[in-house]
């Protein structure tokens, strides 16, 4: 059974402390995995795709990377406005394309 | 560009009655997806429709549950004699097309059984 796994489930950081969200899977075969963010009653928002090992994005103060096991999105000098909560999810060669989601990490950002 | 709409945004039903959750795809986009978030639970997916056809619905509960995506209109999420653990928040995705592909969300329609 495709697996994803987020830690911490939450992480509470002060303004300008750098720090990294971590996302393990455990899937038949990645097609690509996403991370999105989302806000307290609101929709998820499309952050990055990464298809393959060894693959960066970058976006502002947001960058992730990818690993055969694990993706990890780092956050530098964070600002209360990147408070959210994030997702990650893959999309696996198996069956057709919907996302397996992971339990998302709460992020606080304290001014 | 209007991204995915849903409508309605909350719902509150009570035991044993019908709730009908909308989903309209960004423009040019065929494919949708339902998930269900329940609380402290991640997303879940429910089901995957092109126009007109379900193409996986291994995600859906078997009794209860359907969904439509008609040729004109909105995508339907059709919830029959509604129970308190169908309470959760559901969320419909687009996609211009099916493969390794962004899926982009709409805002979620928060359904409340009392």
């Amino acid at each position: 059974e495709d697996q994803v796994t987020q830690s911490p489930e939450a992480l509470r950081l002060q303004e300008g402390e750098s720090s990294s969200l971590n996302c393990s899977y455990t899937v038949s075969g990645l097609r690509g995995l996403f991370w999105y963010r989302q806000d307290p009653g609101k929709g998820p928002e499309f952050l990055f795709t990464l298809y393959s090992a060894g693959e960066e994005k970058e976006k502002e103060r947001l960058k992730a990377t990818l690993t055969k096991k694990e993706s990890f999105l780092h956050i530098t000098a964070p600002k209360p406005e990147d408070s959210a909560t994030y997702l990650c999810a893959v999309q696996t060669n198996s069956g057709n394309t919907p996302l397996v989601f992971g339990k998302g990490t709460r992020l606080s950002v304290i001014a | 560009n209007a991204g995915v709409m849903q409508n309605p945004r909350h719902l509150v039903r009570r035991r044993g009655q019908e709730a009908r959750l909308r989903c309209s795809p960004m423009k040019g986009h065929s494919h949708v997806y339902w998930y269900r978030q329940l609380p402290e639970e991640g997303l879940k997916f429910m089901v995957y429709l092109q126009k007109e056809n379900i193409i996986d619905e291994s995600g859906m509960p078997k009794e209860r549950f359907s969904a439509e995506f008609p040729k004109e209109g909105p995508s339907i999420l059709r919830i029959q004699q509604v129970v308190r653990g169908d309470s959760a928040a559901y969320f419909c995705a687009s996609s211009p097309r099916a493969g390794i592909n962004e899926q982009f969300f709409g805002p979620g329609t928060r359904l409340t059984v009392l």
